[in-house]
């Protein structure tokens, strides 16, 4: 098991295009989170999926926000139209249905020019 | 209103110092999370404890239910503590983690 990976690891982008990062959580890993991090903060929480079910969305996933996890393994997290506002490392976590310890990734830092 | 609180937010030590890092959180909690974070963003968990005391090497971890608090401690500091730690709990009223904004640790020679 080589833990949780994310790709790419970084991405500049220019305002306005639309990105997609990908999270490869645990393989027997059935909850996968994804938090946003600007700097100086501590990590905020986004949204996380139940196996293919995307069960919780935060306040700060906005309609140009989209996360997916279509097979229940990987996900994705779309971002259209970038905002600079938008720049910020975006983390990955996954973890086994009741057990609450999470397994982060190395992250995919965002910067919007 | 953030939901967890750790002070302080920065923290330089001379190595061999005993370390305290606090987190107070105002939420009811199922868990709570100590992690650490290097520079380059990768974190990795600590401790997960939801009552008493942890102990694994030279870090100490405990947690007062009632006073909704837990500190983090380090004995003999060594410069590669040096890191970002941050205190996060699991919400019991669902699934949510909410996260501190962290203490930022160095650790001088």
């Amino acid at each position: 098991d080589t833990g949780v990976s994310q790709n790419p690891r970084h991405k500049i982008t220019k305002r306005g295009q639309n990105v997609t990062f990908r999270c490869d959580p645990i393989s027997e890993h059935n909850r996968l989170y994804w938090y946003r991090q600007t700097l100086g903060q501590g990590p905020e929480f986004l949204t996380y999926f139940q196996n293919e079910a995307q069960l919780e969305k935060s306040r700060l996933l906005s309609d140009r926000f989209s996360a997916e996890r279509p097979k229940g393994s990987f996900s994705t997290l779309e971002i259209q139209r970038t905002e600079q506002g938008d720049s910020a490392m975006y983390l990955c976590a996954s973890s086994l249905y009741g057990v609450y310890e999470q397994y982060f990734g190395p992250g995919t830092r965002l910067t919007v020019t | 209103k953030n939901e967890v609180e750790q002070s302080p937010q920065n923290l330089t030590a001379q190595e061999g110092e005993f370390i305290t890092i606090n987190c107070s959180y105002s939420v009811g909690i199922s868990a709570l999370h100590w992690l650490q974070q290097h520079p380059g963003g990768g974190i990795v968990s600590l401790f997960m404890l939801s009552s008493g005391k942890k102990k694994h090497g030279r870090l100490i971890a405990t947690i007062n239910i009632q006073e909704k608090h837990s500190s983090l401690h380090i004995t003999a500091s060594h410069p590669r503590d040096s890191a970002v730690y941050i205190c996060a709990v699991n919400s019991n009223t669902g699934n949510q983690f909410y996260f501190g904004t962290g203490t930022s640790l160095t650790v001088i020679p």
